[in-house]
């Protein structure tokens, strides 16, 4: 069974910070991972995925994600994060299986 | 890029009724599943399914829901009857296969049920 742990519930920063959300995962296996964005209110927004090859992988709006195999991590970083990004971001784990699954979320807020 | 669409965007539906949500998945794709997510928190697995067939659910998915795709139209979720615990945003998303392809999440359906 794969599991998702998304450390933070809550993280805030201020505009033209960096920021990082932190994405630990537990399967032994070939993994799928990936991050998604939810705007309040709104529907899952993909930003990037992993599946093999170069560990880090560049999204949309300037993310960015590093597969770590030793720390079991995908974290989601952002080099100078904008009002805009403020939302629920979901660390999501697919498997040799059918199914998606998601950590529990952090809500990132950017205080301008 | 392809599109997850759902319609309603929103529901409202008096307990104990029968509510139908459809989706209409990217039109190649082969798998489709259904996620719960009540308000602010976690998405929940519901279902997966595959050439006509339930091919995993959750506990979630008790024996009032059922899943249906006839003749490759809408990908519909039912709930009868409806119960206030039901209320929730429900999303579909649908994927061409299994381990490393993308999934694709529609909108969501708001279901309220009161």
């Amino acid at each position: 069974t794969q599991t998702v742990s998304q450390s933070d519930a809550h993280v805030t920063v201020f505009e033209g910070d960096s920021v990082e959300l932190r994405c630990n995962y537990s399967y032994g296996g070939s993994i799928y991972l990936s991050w998604y964005i939810q705007h309040h209110g709104r529907g899952l927004q993909f930003l990037l995925k992993y599946y093999s090859g170069n560990p880090v992988v560049q999204g949309v709006n300037g993310f960015k994600a590093e597969f770590s195999k030793s720390d079991s991590s995908f974290h989601l970083r952002k080099a100078s994060v904008h009002w805009s990004d403020s939302a629920v971001y979901f660390c999501a784990v697919r498997t040799g299986g059918y199914k998606v699954v998601f950590g529990s979320g952090t809500r990132l807020l950017v205080s301008p | 890029g392809p599109k997850v669409l759902q319609i309603p965007s929103h529901q409202i539906i008096d307990m104990g009724q029968m509510v139908t949500l459809n989706c209409d998945p990217v039109s190649n794709h082969l798998y489709f599943y259904w996620y719960k997510q009540i308000l602010g928190q976690q998405m929940e697995f519901l279902v997966n399914f595959y050439n006509g067939k339930v091919m995993e659910k959750s506990k979630l998915f008790k024996d009032q829901f059922s899943v249906e795709r006839p003749d490759g139209s809408y990908f519909t979720l039912k709930i009868q009857p409806t119960a206030l615990e039901d209320s929730a945003v429900y999303f579909c998303a649908s994927s061409l296969g299994q381990g490393n392809t993308e999934v694709f999440f529609g909108k969501g359906t708001r279901l309220t049920v009161v």
